[in-house]
């Protein structure tokens, strides 16, 4: 089946530091790619929606300038939070799509620690 | 808009329990339906799903049924493990809107004891 990788699987930074989280499709060419957020015992919600080359759509209410989303390649997209600060703590989870297919395949996702 | 609504949890159930786990949804038109289950730590993985009214999708004992008359997709397990401890997530994606986007419910907790 499809696979979905994230890296790194934890991070810890410090408050004001940009961190830059890895989403890569390993068998399949990822024309979409989703990032979603995932706060304790709740469920995912959707960030953004970027298409291969173009720039990503962010939900409402999402900070574009603060989570930046960048889909250079059929097979990556990453995900930078910058100037993270402690209210940024959570799971981030990525998932990709392939051109011609409905499913979406998720990432394990990056737990995000600022301290 | 799409949504999908899904009983709170945490359920805990004894080892070879029945589970059910509660999933309605609204949507217009005819979207398809997954259940995905999320293991301590982990992403989501789909579980099942099922693209049409009455369709049953099925894996690993677990099995839903989609029911456009009542707009459900109850998710059931005829006897439980303590390896199923984790979180249930129904989702829909596709209808009249919303595109392919995939809708979730907040997530059930289910915790099995030996």
């Amino acid at each position: 089946g499809a696979v979905v990788s994230q890296h790194p699987s934890r991070v810890i930074c410090k408050s004001g530091t940009s961190v830059k989280i890895e989403c890569r499709s390993l068998d399949f060419q990822a024309t979409t790619m989703f990032w979603y957020r995932q706060f304790p015992k709740k469920s995912l919600m959707l960030m953004a929606t970027s298409n291969e080359g173009s720039k990503a759509t962010y939900e409402q209410g999402v900070e574009k300038d603060k989570f930046l989303i960048n889909h250079a390649s059929l097979t990556l997209s990453t995900l930078t939070v910058t100037s993270a600060h402690p209210e940024d703590s959570s799971f981030y989870i990525c998932s990709a799509r392939g051109q011609g297919y409905n499913e979406q395949f998720f990432g394990p996702g990056t737990r995000l620690t600022v301290l | 808009g799409n949504s999908v609504t899904q009983m709170e949890g945490p359920v805990t159930l004894s080892e070879e329990a029945f589970l059910t786990i509660n999933c309605t949804y609204t949507a217009t038109g005819y979207p398809s339906l997954f259940w995905y289950v999320q293991y301590p730590g982990e992403g989501l993985q789909l579980l099942l799903k099922a693209t049409k009214a009455d369709d049953k999708g099925s894996n690993k004992g677990f099995e839903a049924t989609y029911r456009k008359e009542t707009t459900s997709f109850h998710l059931e397990k005829g006897s439980v493990q303590v390896s199923d401890s984790a979180v249930y997530f129904c989702a829909l994606s596709g209808g009249n809107n919303a595109g392919n986007m995939l809708t979730f419910g907040g997530g059930t907790r289910l915790m099995v004891k030996p």
